[in-house]
């Protein structure tokens, strides 16, 4: 099974700032990686897919880099909304399965 | 507009079973891959299982496997879970999910319901 591993737990910003998430696989998953947002008490958003490709509707300072192993995703200037938690998601295709990372919390400083 | 709407959690003892629906609208159900996701409470996001658009293909989570079955009802528009002997562990919130493509699996959660909460307890 991919183990995939957020980093780091927990992170602090100020609005206005650039926020910048890892996300790191055990190993490579190409570019099947995706990035989804969670408030409190709503369902995940889907906001990246193919390791850099922005869903419909997802404001362009979010973006995704990376391939293999080594992933980011990157809140340019923050919004009061963007304040969430941070899954990544990788979809291998063998043997056929989800794994999400363990989250990343960003939290206004 | 997409929308899932689960139904069917509640409380339940250990070693119980209990089946949950989600009802789908707004796009053509019968074009779609459908997956469950659950998240217990406090913590993360747990894939549970996908269904291919019409039913051919399944695969589960090693965690559900041999206790959970996901199926659909293409005519109702219905995606089901259906568990048994259920655990403490399997306590969470369970949300259903459309994938982006139609027609095939992209592995990608594009629109999500609102959950419905399982609790297994004595």
């Amino acid at each position: 099974e991919i183990v995939m591993t957020q980093s780091p737990a927990t992170l602090s910003v100020s609005p206005g700032e650039r926020a910048t998430l890892s996300c790191r696989a055990s190993q490579s998953v190409s570019s099947n990686l995706a990035w989804y947002q969670q408030k409190p008490g709503q369902a995940p958003r889907l906001l990246i897919y193919g390791a850099s490709t922005r869903a419909t509707g997802i404001p362009a300072r979010f973006s995704g880099s990376g391939s293999g192993t080594e992933f980011t995703l990157t809140i340019s200037s923050l919004q009061s909304e963007d304040f969430a938690v941070y899954y990544c998601q990788q979809y291998n295709n063998w043997p056929p399965s989800i794994t999400f990372g363990q989250g990343t919390r960003l939290e206004i400083k | 507009q997409v929308q899932l709407v689960e139904s069917g959690g509640g409380v339940v003892q250990p070693g119980r079973s209990l089946r949950l629906s989600c009802a789908a609208s707004g796009f053509t159900f019968s074009s779609y891959g459908m997956h469950w996701v659950r998240q217990a409470p406090g913590k993360g996001l747990e894939w549970v299982a996908v269904i291919w658009y019409d039913g051919s293909n399944k695969y589960y989570a090693d965690s559900v496997k041999g206790r959970f079955t996901i199926s659909r009802d293409n005519s109702k528009n219905t995606l089901y879970l259906q568990m048994n002997s259920l655990r403490a562990e399997d306590t969470a919130v369970y949300y259903c999910a459309r994938d982006l493509a139609a027609g095939g699996l992209e592995w990608l959660l594009l629109n999500w319901g609102k959950g419905t909460t399982v609790t297994v307890s004595s």
